[in-house]
């Protein structure tokens, strides 16, 4: 069964700092993979998405992409209160549905 | 963009009545919508998967009796909760994903806005 693991946190950092938030995957062959920030009462939205070995960043995010570990990452620089939120890591493995984690939830302290 | 939309929003309703939630997608094509469902404080649960033209897929332990999915156009797939029980109340939420060419980013999912249940 292909399976996404992350930590439920919660994970708490202090406003400023950097959180870093983990994910592994099961299936090898998975093709790309997304990162989705959720708030409470409200529906995923899309923040990042890797498909490359490697670091991709888009403002205060970045994505980590290590295949050979089957490991992703999501890094977040400055974290602000209003990054708190659970993060769900998604990995498509060429089939329909996403394979989502569980999510972590970020927590930032002001 | 890909914009999903659904409706309505917020619903309440009396136990034994049945509800229909619309998903749509507004600026493109819909290959595939799912239906998910989301408690307090809990992860997203897959509840089905629809293909346009086609019977929906149940994940395992999902009423097909029901959750009745129709998904009738490329653009509308609707999700009907019969006879609902107060235990059927929860954050229903649908997502789809794109018709088109093959790339890295196929079978990304939009999600839509979510629609809350409430049945008394």
């Amino acid at each position: 069964q292909k399976e996404v693991e992350q930590n439920s946190g919660p994970l708490s950092v202090p406003e400023g700092a950097i959180a870093s938030l983990n994910c592994t995957y099961s299936d090898r062959g998975s093709q790309s993979f997304f990162w989705y920030r959720q708030y409470s009462g409200k529906s995923p939205e899309l923040i990042m998405f890797i498909y490359s070995n490697g670091d991709k960043e888009d403002g205060r995010f970045t994505a980590q992409l290590n295949k050979a570990s089957q490991y992703v990452s999501l890094l977040i620089r400055d974290s602000q209160p209003s990054d708190s939120a659970t993060y769900l890591c998604a990995v498509n493995d060429g089939n329909t549905p996403l394979v989502f984690g569980k999510g972590t939830r970020l927590s930032v302290i002001a | 963009g890909a914009v999903v939309s659904q409706h309505p929003s917020r619903v309440i309703c009396k136990s034994g009545t049945s509800v229909k939630i619309e998903c749509r997608s507004l600026d493109f094509q819909a290959t595939t919508m799912f239906w998910y469902r989301q408690f307090p404080k809990q992860s997203l649960m897959l509840m089905a998967t629809s293909n346009e033209g086609s019977k929906a897929t149940y994940e395992q332990g999902v009423e097909k009796d029901k959750f009745l999915i129709n998904h009738a156009s490329l653009t509308l797939s609707t999700l009907t909760v019969t006879s609902a029980h107060p235990e059927d109340s929860s954050f229903y939420i649908c997502s789809a994903t794109k018709a088109g060419p093959p790339t890295y980013r196929t079978n990304e999912q939009f999600f839509g806005p979510g629609t809350r249940l409430t049945v008394l």
